[in-house]
């Protein structure tokens, strides 16, 4: 499975858009982009996944460059609830093999 | 309601002592997949397993076992725990094709002295 980097770490005011970044150069053509965040020691909640097309769901809005080289998470307006650890992970559609990186710590301030 | 049962939730033991945590999901996945999260080691997964009767290492797999004879349980297996083996593991179910993802349980807090 490809690699991901992500910042360490983010800062966002609520009501503000949180926009978290994901490089992962060496994805190839049948990975998909993945999306979990955990809070505190909980288990992590699926957010969002996309191959090639931007995708909307409830949650949040993921956009994947046309290279696939990169990808930003979008939670367009930011709670205090979202403050969480959030993983970027990309793998086949087998879903058997998922490697979950450090992840960003999102902390959205009041 | 759709989950996926881990059990214990805490769980104190000695080294050496056999014990089994056990994960069931009522989603009728075929997937499941085990994790343990360490401080500053993230999640790392242990095990995974396709189908029934189908498994394959992970990132982490030495000093653990599991089995899938039935589709609902992936239980964890540590014959010989040693303290090293004290974390956070989360079970994780999830069915090819699926529009959210793997569902994760509630976590086991597992401690071995």
């Amino acid at each position: 499975d490809a690699k991901t980097t992500q910042p360490t770490s983010m800062d966002c005011a609520e009501g503000r858009a949180a926009n978290l970044p994901c490089n992962h150069s060496t994805i190839s053509g049948n990975e998909y982009v993945y999306w979990y965040r955990q809070i505190h020691s909980q288990g992590p909640q699926y957010i969002i996944h996309g191959l090639k097309n931007n995708e909307t769901n409830e949650m949040a809005s993921l956009i994947i460059t046309e290279d696939r080289k990169s990808s930003t998470l979008i939670l367009p307006h930011a709670t205090l609830r979202d403050t969480a650890v959030y993983y970027c992970i990309v793998g086949g559609t087998s879903y058997g093999k998922l490697t979950f990186g450090q992840g960003t710590i999102l902390t959205v301030h009041p | 309601e759709a989950q996926v049962t881990q059990n214990p939730r805490y769980l104190i033991t000695v080294t050496g002592k056999k014990l089994t945590v056990t994960c069931s999901q009522n989603m009728n996945h075929e997937y499941m997949s085990w994790y343990r999260q360490d401080p500053g080691l993230g999640l790392r997964q242990i095990y995974y397993s396709m189908n029934v009767e189908v498994t394959d290492k992970g990132d982490v797999p030495e000093g653990y076992k599991v089995s899938r004879k039935e589709k609902r349980n992936f239980p964890l297996i540590l014959e010989s725990p040693s303290p090293n083996q004290t974390s956070l593991y989360f079970c994780a179910s999830s069915s090819p094709g699926q529009n959210y993802g793997y569902t994760f349980g509630s976590g086991t807090r597992l401690t071995v002295v």
